[in-house]
């Protein structure tokens, strides 16, 4: 099975920063990858698909880059609204996901 | 739109079989997979299995010997069924429509394994 490994674990900002959060897969994922937003008490939400590819109604400050094994997600200005977990995941093979990172307000 | 609701029981005890339907509507199950994909409390996503549109099966190797999923696209609904539960099964149990990738996720239906 193909591990994803996210950093870091958990991520203090502030409003308005730009946020950077991280996954790298335990080999090459062909930019198989997407991002879900998981509020508390609620199920995940699809945020990105196929690596760089916003789904529809997510906010456009939301965006992905990456190739290969290594992928990022980006808040260009973190919002309180944006406070949750977020998944990476992979779907080259079985799919699996990474363990999350939690995103805090400083 | 596109709905996928969990429904089962919510306590079960070791040893038993978990039953779940996945009842869906704003799409048809014989163009789309659904995924069954379970959440310990606290804890991370792990995807358990999938049954596609032609109707065949992938499932975790983690579960696989445990595990079966089934449906019945008259009704739109997706079934689970796993047997010899174990308290390490509980968890929250989402039904997500599978595209590849999970594009729309049911709410989630609590299950706790516990004597």
């Amino acid at each position: 099975d193909i591990q994803m490994t996210q950093s870091p674990s958990v991520l203090s900002a502030s409003v308005g920063d730009r946020v950077t959060l991280n996954c790298k897969a335990s080999q090459n994922i062909n930019k198989y990858l997407n991002w879900y937003q998981q509020k508390l008490g609620e199920a995940p939400k699809l945020l990105i698909y196929n690596t760089n590819n916003l789904q529809t109604g997510i906010p456009s400050r939301f965006s992905g880059s990456g190739s290969g094994t290594d992928y990022t997600l980006t808040i260009s200005s973190l919002q309180p609204e944006d406070v949750a977990t977020y998944f990476c995941f992979q779907h080259n093979s079985w799919p699996t996901f990474g363990a999350g990172t939690k995103l805090e307000l400083k | 739109q596109v709905q996928l609701e969990e429904s089962g029981p919510g306590l079960m005890q070791p040893s038993e079989t978990l039953s779940l339907t996945c009842t869906v509507s704003g799409f048809s199950l014989t163009s789309n997979g659904v995924g069954w994909v379970r959440q310990p409390l606290g804890k991370g996503l792990v995807w358990m299995g999938t049954i596609w549109a032609g109707g065949s099966t992938n499932y975790n190797s983690a579960v696989q010997s445990r595990l079966s999923i089934s449906r019945d696209t008259s009704k739109s609904q997706v079934f689970l069924k796993m047997n010899s539960l174990q308290p390490e099964d509980t968890g929250t149990y989402y039904c997500a429509r599978h595209r590849p990738g999970f594009d729309y996720w049911g709410q989630g239906v609590m299950v706790t394994v516990s004597s």
